[in-house]
């Protein structure tokens, strides 16, 4: 059974920065590229990040290019998403993701963590 | 904002047909690029119910279809039942970003 578990959540201040992992279990991590999608409260999907399988590729929502970034572990099944320079506009759950697909601009996401909440406030 | 635009909410009765609406454009459905669905219960993580547009997921109920045409697609419930409540989502690809729908409550009466 896959299963994604996210981690790292919590209550930071503006300007301040976060570290969010993804723990992935059920299949072989390497052989897929990743991503993270968040939800603001009471509000719609938005994808903020994606990975190559190797990590050699990555991808960034105009939102959070510049201050976020996404890398793997896959010695360790792992996914991270380092967070800096965060804003109220970033307070949202953060899902972790998996891709399924050949081509990027084809790609869904198949298996979905529970989400970690991530709340910018002073 | 959301470059896919859906509908607020849709209801019906239970057993009755709806359908959800995603309209898009040409750098997105228009441009060819996959239509796929979320299902999103109450406090829970989405659901991959569509790929590919119009591909059900093994455990998805063949109650869920989906079809695209043009620079719209459109996801429809059959036989709607009360464990259908939920917001739905569609989700393409735009300018090198991957882009959902701004989401569909479905509310069964």
């Amino acid at each position: 059974e896959v299963q994604l578990l996210e981690s790292g959540g919590g209550l930071v201040q503006p300007g301040g920065s976060l570290r969010l992992s993804c723990a992935a279990s059920g299949f072989t991590f390497s052989h897929y590229a990743m991503s993270w999608v968040r939800q603001a409260p009471g509000k719609g999907l938005e994808w903020v990040s994606a990975i190559s399988r190797f990590g050699g590729d990555t991808f960034y929502a105009d939102s959070v290019k510049g201050r976020f970034t996404i890398s793997r572990d896959s010695s360790e099944n792992t996914l991270f998403l380092e967070m800096a320079g965060l804003r109220a506009e970033d307070t949202a759950i953060y899902f972790c993701a998996k891709y399924q697909g050949s081509y990027w601009n084809q790609l869904s996401f198949d298996q979905w963590g529970q989400g970690t909440l991530v709340t910018v406030s002073s | 904002q959301s470059v896919l635009a859906q509908p607020p909410s849709v209801s019906g009765a239970p057993g009755q047909r709806v359908t959800i609406s995603c309209t898009g454009s040409s750098s997105n459905i228009g441009a060819g690029y996959d239509v796929h669905w979320y299902q999103q219960l109450p406090g829970t993580a989405p659901r991959l119910l569509i790929y590919g547009n119009n591909n059900r997921p093994s455990g998805v109920p063949d109650r869920f279809s989906a079809s695209k045409s043009g620079t719209s697609a459109s996801l429809a419930i059959t036989g709607l039942q009360s464990e259908d409540e939920a917001d739905y989502y569609c989700q393409s690809y735009d300018l090198s970003a991957y882009v959902f729908g701004t989401g569909t409550k479905v509310s069964v009466l």
